[in-house]
């Protein structure tokens, strides 16, 4: 089966520019995940859609991020507008029920470089 | 709130020499506890998970890990190093206390070199 799909793979912006990510789960699978992962450090969790609704949204800066999950399939992550300390990779993952147990499936992930 | 903690952010091993990457995890309730290991400009990929079935869990790879509540360690082994084990490796709970999500809590992770 197909796995989880990014795109951009790699950006590069000035700060105070906008810019956005997508992402499309694996097939079926209901719980879509947006994480941030800073150079050094494990990711972490940004959004946690499940089908088309917002589960848990507590640690997205949102003066500045968005995002959003239309027809409980893709989604895209936003930043507008962005600064210095948002360079990181942005990974999206999907499970297919969103349970505690379940497996996260990630993508490859966006490089956002901000200069 | 949940915690992990890896301790040696690198671990360098001899090719065909036994790996052992450390976890410990903070939680006063039973965790979900995962491996993930990332290869250079890709994404993370399970290697193994605890979900309360079996102390000694077996993963992809020839990678196992046993969970040890008394000592909150959920370690992660190998016997015999390949080339190809070289990535960096993550430790990962399920947050408990989160009433509304189930996101990954991860450890800031260990970078594993492989000699020949």
């Amino acid at each position: 089966e197909a796995g989880v799909a990014q795109s951009p793979r790699y950006k590069i912006i000035e700060k105070r520019q906008s810019v956005a990510f997508w992402c499309n789960p694996i097939s079926g699978h209901a719980t879509l995940y947006w994480y941030q992962q800073i150079l050094g450090q494990g990711p972490k969790l940004l959004i946690q859609f499940q089908n088309n609704g917002v589960v848990d949204d507590s640690q997205l800066p949102k003066d500045r991020f968005s995002a959003e999950r239309l027809k409980g399939v893709d989604s895209t992550l936003k930043i507008q507008p962005a600064k210095l300390e948002d360079s990181a990779v942005y990974l999206c993952a999907s499970s297919f029920v969103g349970g505690r147990e379940d497996t996260q499936y990630f993508g490859p992930g966006t490089r956002l470089t901000v200069l | 709130a949940q915690s992990v903690t890896q301790l040696g952010s690198h671990v360098s091993v001899s090719e065909g020499a036994l790996v052992l990457l450390r976890c410990n995890y903070s939680s006063s309730v039973p965790p979900y506890l995962f491996w993930y290991v990332q290869y250079p400009n890709q994404g993370l990929q399970l290697l193994l998970k605890y979900t309360s079935a079996a102390t000694l869990v077996k993963g992809i790879n020839g990678f196992e890990a046993e969970f040890k509540k008394s000592e909150t360690s959920f370690h992660l082994t190998k016997p015999s190093a390949h080339m190809s084990d070289a990535a960096e490796y993550f430790c990962a709970v399920t947050d408990a206390f989160n009433q509304a999500g189930t996101a990954l809590i991860f450890g800031k992770g260990t970078t594993l070199s492989v000699s020949s």
